[in-house]
């Protein structure tokens, strides 16, 4: 089992409101990634990170913005939330080498903007 | 670009039967990892098993097993004895073994397996 958190599990909220969707991780893993999950199920990543002061756009466009200040914390933000950032929004992270790639998984955050 | 295709949107198995979940693939690359995760109802994203592409050998996980096919791009899924807890959606994805990949997984579309007393 991965030690990997997010907070809030659970969010609905107002449109024109500033969010941070809250990621951490205890296994010291140099690689974090946020994915976005749509009602159809699909994953897509919007941002990842190699380690500290590193962060990088994913495949998918995204509104959102994300900082590494510290290994264990990848915060994602959205400034202004819209009923259309309503998703899931998966936090992962893996180890930068070793042998292996595994990305390990938090529960999840469900937002809901209305 | 690779790409992942997961042919069958759902699966029905009653307990204790076995399912089998396809899985095939598109890349050009030669080094790679390949994972099945599921994400039941609680919708947290979980491991089930992972393949290395160098190893012939196919990955084992107690009821879950795969059948990896290099030459065919195929990465099937078998669990055997299926549960009431292995109701979920099941995501095949693939990952570029190098190092400018830097751990971009690529998902299928997911097979909702439905597991019925």
């Amino acid at each position: 089992e991965a030690d990997i958190y997010q907070t809030p599990r659970y969010l609905v909220i107002g449109t024109g409101k500033k969010i941070t969707l809250e990621c951490s991780q205890t296994m010291g893993h140099d690689k974090m990634y946020w994915y976005q999950q749509d009602p159809g199920m699909e994953l897509h990543l919007i941002h990842y990170s190699y380690g500290v002061n590193s962060t990088e756009k994913g495949d998918l466009s995204s509104e959102s913005t994300v900082s590494r200040i510290r290994t264990e914390h990848f915060p994602l933000t959205l400034e202004s939330a819209r009923p259309s950032h309503t998703s899931q929004y998966l936090c992962a992270s893996s180890p930068r080498q070793g042998g292996t790639e595994t990305q390990y998984f938090g529960p999840g955050t469900r937002l809901l903007v209305l | 670009a690779q790409t992942v295709t997961q042919s069958q949107p759902e699966m029905s198995v009653q307990e204790a039967e076995t399912v089998t979940l396809s899985c095939t693939y598109d890349t050009s690359e030669s080094n790679y990892y390949l994972f099945w995760y599921k994400q039941p109802p609680s919708r947290q994203m979980i491991l089930v098993i992972r393949q290395e592409a160098y190893k012939q050998q196919n990955a084992t996980e107690n009821r879950f097993s795969v059948n990896f096919q290099k030459a065919a791009k195929s990465f099937s899924l078998k669990i055997s004895d299926s549960q009431l807890g292995d109701t979920a959606m099941y995501f095949c994805a693939f990952l570029p073994g190098g190092t400018d990949s830097w751990g971009k997984l690529q998902f299928g579309a997911g097979t909702q397996v439905v597991v019925t007393p």
